[in-house]
């Protein structure tokens, strides 16, 4: 079945720094969905990237979708302490009905 | 617009015992979905429904669980026998148009002692 893979598991970063996580399936994906979750709380949907290369930008987070639809990345400049959570990405296959989470990338700051 | 409610937010049982956890969509959203996640990990996955249909339970234990989203009222996970190893926070998400964009609930924490 589709895997869905994320790297780094934790990541702590300074206050300032930037930073990338990364999503890789063992399959294609039709599109890729990236959520938060704060500590305590329940995910929530940030964005979602559908075509080949495409890239979208959120104030400081930077979402990326691989060429070959295998692949995503998240950037984030200059980490503020509201950047504070979980990380998901998540995908379904072409002919899946479900949506598949990464095991997460969980980041705190230092101040 | 009120967003996916669910309840209890905490539920305690013990072994042996019913769980029943409840999930209402957002208004106009016919797929429901249910997700477990545990201390530390990802969300995983464990039944999709449209309205009194079951599309896919693969991720659902065919003993004990059972769901179902009726024509009126709310959607329903239901656990049977309870067992510790079910303690988790149980996750529901609904959307408008199946695998896309999906809106979580505040979760039920479900606690077997």
């Amino acid at each position: 079945g589709q895997q869905v893979m994320q790297i780094p598991q934790y990541q702590h970063v300074q206050e300032g720094e930037d930073f990338t996580t990364y999503c890789n399936s063992s399959t294609t994906l039709s599109n890729i969905q990236w959520y938060k979750q704060r500590p305590g709380g329940h995910p929530v949907f940030l964005i979602q990237l559908v075509k080949s290369g495409e890239v979208k930008k959120q104030k400081r987070l930077t979402f990326q979708f691989g060429e070959a639809k295998k692949n995503s990345s998240l950037h984030i400049t200059a980490t503020q302490t509201t950047d504070v959570g979980t990380y998901f990405c998540a995908g379904p296959t072409p002919n899946d009905y479900k949506l598949s989470f990464g095991a997460g990338t969980t980041v705190t700051v230092r101040a | 617009n009120a967003g996916v409610m669910q309840n209890p937010r905490h539920l305690v049982r013990r072994r042996g015992q019913e769980a029943r956890l409840r999930c209402s969509p957002m208004k106009g959203h016919s797929h429901v979905y249910w997700y477990r996640q545990l201390p530390e990990e990802g969300l995983k996955f464990m039944v999709y429904l449209q309205k009194e249909n079951i599309i896919d339970e693969s991720g659902m234990p065919k003993e004990r669980f059972s769901a179902e989203f009726p024509k009126e009222g709310p959607s329903i996970l239901r656990i049977q026998q309870v067992v510790r190893g079910d303690s988790a926070a149980y996750f529901c998400a609904s959307s408008p148009r199946g695998v896309e964009k999906l809106f979580f609930g505040s979760g039920t924490q479900l606690s077997v002692l």
